[in-house]
């Protein structure tokens, strides 16, 4: 199984600023087969980002994505009060889809 | 408008067994893989299996193999998850998701699966 590791565990930032998460995978990842996720409470998950890089029909362009192998990173280059969320990366791979434990970004 | 909704959670006590369903609308259903994904409460998102768009390839997660199955009616517009032998530890929200190959685009709101005595 290719385990995502998502990193820092809690990002605390303040409107206005910049967020960058990192995702690495144990195993080397496709990056088409690369996602990014926000959650908001009692929400479903919402797709940011696929491909690595691709933005999602109608998300913002302040949210973007890089990497390439084993290590991923999604950013937002400034937070909107309604950023405020779980974001969790996701990959495919040998038939398996795995999760990233997810960032929570916090209002500081 | 894409539109996904899951539905038949309830309490079930452990060992039972339980049928979900999701009915799609607004998009070519046969030509779409879907998914189902859970959320264990206070916890992150698990991957549980995968459909393709004729029902002839599934894929599951470890944890469910064997005591879950994926199945598909096109004619309906609906993916179903039998689960049964329930644990436990399945307790979750259940959501299905239209694949945009192989990434989850379109997420339902969601099934609350209670177990428990």
């Amino acid at each position: 199984e290719n385990v995502l590791t998502q990193s820092p565990g809690t990002l605390s930032l303040s409107p206005g600023e910049r967020a960058t998460l990192s995702c690495r995978a144990s195993q080397s990842v496709t990056n088409t087969y690369l996602a990014w996720y926000q959650q908001k409470p009692g929400q479903a998950p919402r797709l940011l980002i696929y491909g690595a890089s691709s933005r999602a029909t109608g998300i913002p362009d302040r949210f973007s994505g890089s990497g390439s192998g084993p290590e991923f990173t999604l950013t937002i280059s400034r937070l909107e009060p309604e950023d405020f969320a779980v974001y969790y990366c996701q990959q495919y791979g040998s038939s398996t889809w795995t999760f990233g434990q997810g960032t929570k970004v916090e209002v500081k | 408008e894409v539109r996904l909704l899951d539905s038949g959670g309830t309490l079930v006590q452990p060992g039972g067994s339980l049928r979900l369903s999701c009915a799609a609308s607004g998009f070519t259903f046969k030509n779409s893989a879907m998914a189902w994904v859970r959320q264990a409460p206070g916890k992150g998102l698990e991957w549980v299996s995968t459909i393709g768009g004729s029902g002839d390839s599934t894929f599951y997660a470890d944890s469910v193999k064997g005591r879950f199955t994926v199945s598909r009616d096109n004619l309906k517009n609906t993916v179903y998850l039998q689960m049964n032998t329930l644990r436990v530890e399945d307790t979750a929200v259940y959501y299905c998701a239209k694949l945009q190959w192989p990434s989850p685009d379109y997420w339902g709101p969601g099934t609350l699966v209670t177990v428990a005595s």
